[in-house]
């Protein structure tokens, strides 16, 4: 299993950064997968996830409406869109393969940081 | 705020035995889940469900669960036991997943 994040980088209060995590060794399109972000020096936090079909998404409060997690099957690929991003969004950001109630198997993550 | 806490920090003698826990109320309906992280890595999935043990992960770890609390024992603690450890669960709704606060293990 390998997941691969890209996409980080380092954009303005107010601007956008999709990220991407590329999936192998397993079949995709039966799992659900998350995205689990990390701020500098603080702990881990679930940030939101998607159901195998993309039928069914769930987000933290503090992302809803700003974020849009998507995935592409037949690409083996997971999505976070990450819209109107605030200071408080700086983190690593990690995608996980989802097992309901725990965390398989994470990345290696994502730098992102969010400064004028 | 997390719905699930965490001990901020926890010391062990090298070769002695250690709990490391996890209380929240959601803990009565989910099981828990604990992951093992050190600096500059990733989290790795160390223990979940009722007692269950990713391939990999050596023997001493085990876990146990009792009311809203849930925990991580590591038996002969080893220095490479030094990390931060999460608790994760579903929060008391179901649809979310929640993160403990973490507990930084020092091995003396």
């Amino acid at each position: 299993v390998q997941l691969v994040e890209s996409g980080g980088g380092l954009v303005q209060p107010g601007g956008s950064l999709r990220l991407s995590c590329a999936a192998s060794g397993f079949t995709f399109s039966s799992y659900w997968m998350s995205w689990v972000r990390q701020a500098p020096g603080k702990g881990l936090e679930w940030v939101a996830n998607i159901k195998q079909d993309g039928s069914e998404k769930y987000y933290v409060d503090s992302v809803k409406g700003r974020f849009t997690i998507s995935r592409d099957n037949a690409k083996n690929s997971l999505y976070l869109q990450m819209n109107s991003l605030r200071a408080e969004d700086t983190a690593v950001y990690y995608c996980a393969r989802d097992a309901m109630y725990y965390f398989e198997y994470w990345g290696q993550g994502t730098l992102v940081t969010v400064s004028s | 705020s997390s719905e699930l806490t965490q001990d901020p920090t926890v010391s062990v003698a090298l070769g002695q035995t250690v709990r490391i826990t996890c209380q929240g109320d959601s803990l009565r309906s989910y099981y828990g889940s604990w992951y093992q992280q050190k600096p500059g890595q990733a989290p790795i999935l160390v223990m979940y469900g009722k007692n269950n043990r990713p391939s990999g992960i050596p023997d001493r770890f085990s876990g146990s669960t009792s009311g809203n609390t849930t925990s991580l024992t590591i038996t002969g603690a080893q220095a490479e036991d030094e990390a931060d450890y999460y608790c994760n669960s579903r929060d008391s709704s179901g649809n979310h997943l929640v993160f403990g606060g973490g507990t930084k293990l020092t091995v003396l």
